[in-house]
């Protein structure tokens, strides 16, 4: 069966810290993509990053980084230098490519929090 | 080139009332995916239509819950008879017809049932 697992239910720590939230995943399938988004207080869903399968590099976009390691079935996502804005429901997603239909499987998200 | 678009965007309801809530889709995207997200929970998967299509309902209650996506006009999403467990946010997003990877997301709505 297809699930996502974000073990760290909530995370606080104080501005400048780097810090690290995990996503581990369980698929049949070969092909597959996944995600995370971002949910601030205000509600609305945040598109961060798309990952496939095939594509095992590591990537960086300012101060996130994606750790995406198919060998343990993670895809890690870690801020650098974190501030007071990214304190947010983090979601990591897998797309569901079995159904045929894309449909997105979520996992139970971490809560952020960012203290001055 | 406007996002997907929600309304309302919080809506009340009393026990036994029907909650019809609605999305348009990005302009040129003829998918739709609808998620509920539970409180304190993570979104769930509800149905994925095409236009004047169901394609996957496998996530939607099996009584009370509908969803319709017409040939013109946004998609609806509609709780008949609605129970305070029903209070949710409810997520749309779309995507375009070569890629249903790429799914772009509405602001939700927020139903409360009193």
């Amino acid at each position: 069966a297809q699930k996502v697992t974000q073990a760290q239910t909530e995370i606080s720590v104080v501005e400048k810290e780097d810090v690290t939230l995990d996503c581990v995943y369980e698929t049949r399938d070969t092909t597959y993509y996944l995600f995370w988004y971002k949910q601030p207080p205000s509600g609305e869903l945040v598109f961060l990053i798309r990952r496939n399968s095939f594509d095992e590099q590591n990537e960086i976009s300012g101060r996130y980084s994606w750790n995406f390691q198919k060998s343990t079935s993670s895809f890690n996502f870690t801020i650098t230098a974190s501030q007071v804005v990214d304190s947010a429901v983090y979601f990591c997603a897998l797309s569901d490519f079995s159904s045929n239909t894309g449909k997105l499987i979520f996992g139970q998200g971490t809560t952020l929090q960012v203290k001055p | 080139n406007a996002g997907v678009m929600q309304n309302p965007r919080h809506l009340v309801r009393r026990r036994g009332q029907e909650a019809r809530l609605r999305c348009s889709p990005m302009k040129g995207h003829s998918h739709v995916y609808w998620y509920r997200q539970l409180p304190e929970e993570g979104l769930k998967f509800m149905v994925y239509l095409q236009k004047e299509n169901i394609i996957d309902e496998s996530g939607m209650p099996k009584e009370r819950f509908s969803a319709e996506f017409p040939k013109e006009g946004p998609s609806i999403l509609r709780i008949q008879q609605v129970v305070r467990g029903d209070s949710a946010a409810y997520f749309c997003a779309s995507s375009p017809p070569t890629g249903v990877n790429e799914q772009f997301f509405g602001p939700g709505t927020r139903l409360t049932v009193l």
